[in-house]
C-alpha cells in the first residue's frame, strides 16, 4: 500500500536560514506527490505538486520540491525562511483508488527571530 | 467568502453526548471528505462521499457517522462522544476528475470531549 513518511516531527530554523523538510514515500508506480501547509488556525493549503516531467517543482510562497526516484524522496525546500512560514507541513501521495490522498504525519516548523 | 466552511470552529462536549460537525462548500465539487488530525499522525480519513448517493467508510470510521444532505453539505456525527475523539477535524472537497487529486480544506473544527 502507498505510504508516506516525514521523519522530522519538529524543525526549528532561524529566520533567513534555508529549510529542507524531508518526505519519503512508498508507491508502486511513478507517484503523484503533494506538499500541503497548515498555518495556525487554518485548513491545509496546497503548496505544490508533482505529476510528471521536471523533477524540480516550484510552488507558492517561494517553496520548491525535488522528486528523487532513486531515493523515494520528495523533499521540500526554501532558500530563506520567513517568520510567516511557521506552520505544519504535510507530504501526501495518492491512495490505491478513488483519487484520494494518504498524508504523512506532518512536520511542525518553528522559526526563530 | 471561504469556499469550504465548517461549523462550529471550536466545541467542547461531554462524554456520551451526540455532536454534529457541519461542512458546506461553494466549489461545486462532487467529492467530499472528513479527516481527523492528531499530533504526529497526520490526517486520517474518517468518511468520504463521491456524490450525494455515495457514502464510504475511511480507515477510522468507528464511532462516527455521516450524512450527505446535498452536493454542498456533508455532516459528521459522533453518536456518543468519547475523550479519544478529541482532535482537529477537517472537511475537504475535490473535483470529480480521474486525474485530480488536489483537495481543498475547510478551516477545521477543534473538538474537545471531556
Amino acid at each position: 500500500a502507498q505510504s508516506v513518511t516525514q521523519p522530522d516531527i519538529h524543525i526549528t530554523v532561524s529566520e533567513g536560514a534555508s529549510l529542507e523538510l524531508r518526505c519519503n514515500y512508498s508507491y508502486g508506480a511513478t507517484p503523484y506527490l503533494f506538499w500541503y501547509v497548515q498555518s495556525p488556525g487554518q485548513g491545509l493549503q496546497l503548496l505544490l505538486k508533482y505529476f510528471s516531467g521536471d523533477t524540480l517543482v516550484q510552488g507558492i510562497k517561494g517553496f520548491e520540491a525535488e522528486f528523487k526516484r532513486s531515493q523515494s524522496s520528495f523533499n521540500l525546500r526554501k532558500p530563506s525562511v520567513h517568520w510567516s512560514d511557521a506552520a505544519e507541513y504535510f507530504c501526501a501521495v495518492p491512495r490505491d483508488a478513488g483519487n484520494m490522498l494518504t498524508f504523512g504525519g506532518g512536520t511542525r516548523l518553528m522559526v526563530k527571530p | 467568502d471561504a469556499d469550504v466552511t465548517q461549523t462550529p470552529r471550536n466545541r467542547i462536549t461531554k462524554t456520551g453526548k451526540r455532536i454534529m460537525l457541519e461542512c458546506s462548500q461553494t466549489k461545486g465539487h462532487d467529492r467530499m471528505y472528513w479527516y481527523r488530525q492528531d499530533p504526529g499522525l497526520g490526517l486520517r480519513l474518517i468518511y468520504y462521499s463521491f456524490d450525494v448517493k455515495d457514502i464510504n467508510k475511511g480507515e477510522i470510521s468507528d464511532g462516527y457517522s455521516v450524512s450527505r444532505q446535498a452536493q454542498a453539505k456533508f455532516s459528521l456525527s459522533l453518536e456518543s462522544a468519547i475523550p479519544n475523539q478529541t482532535a482537529l477535524y477537517f472537511c475537504a472537497t475535490s473535483e470529480n476528475r480521474g486525474s485530480s487529486y488536489e483537495q481543498y480544506f475547510g478551516p477545521g473544527t477543534r473538538l474537545t470531549v471531556t
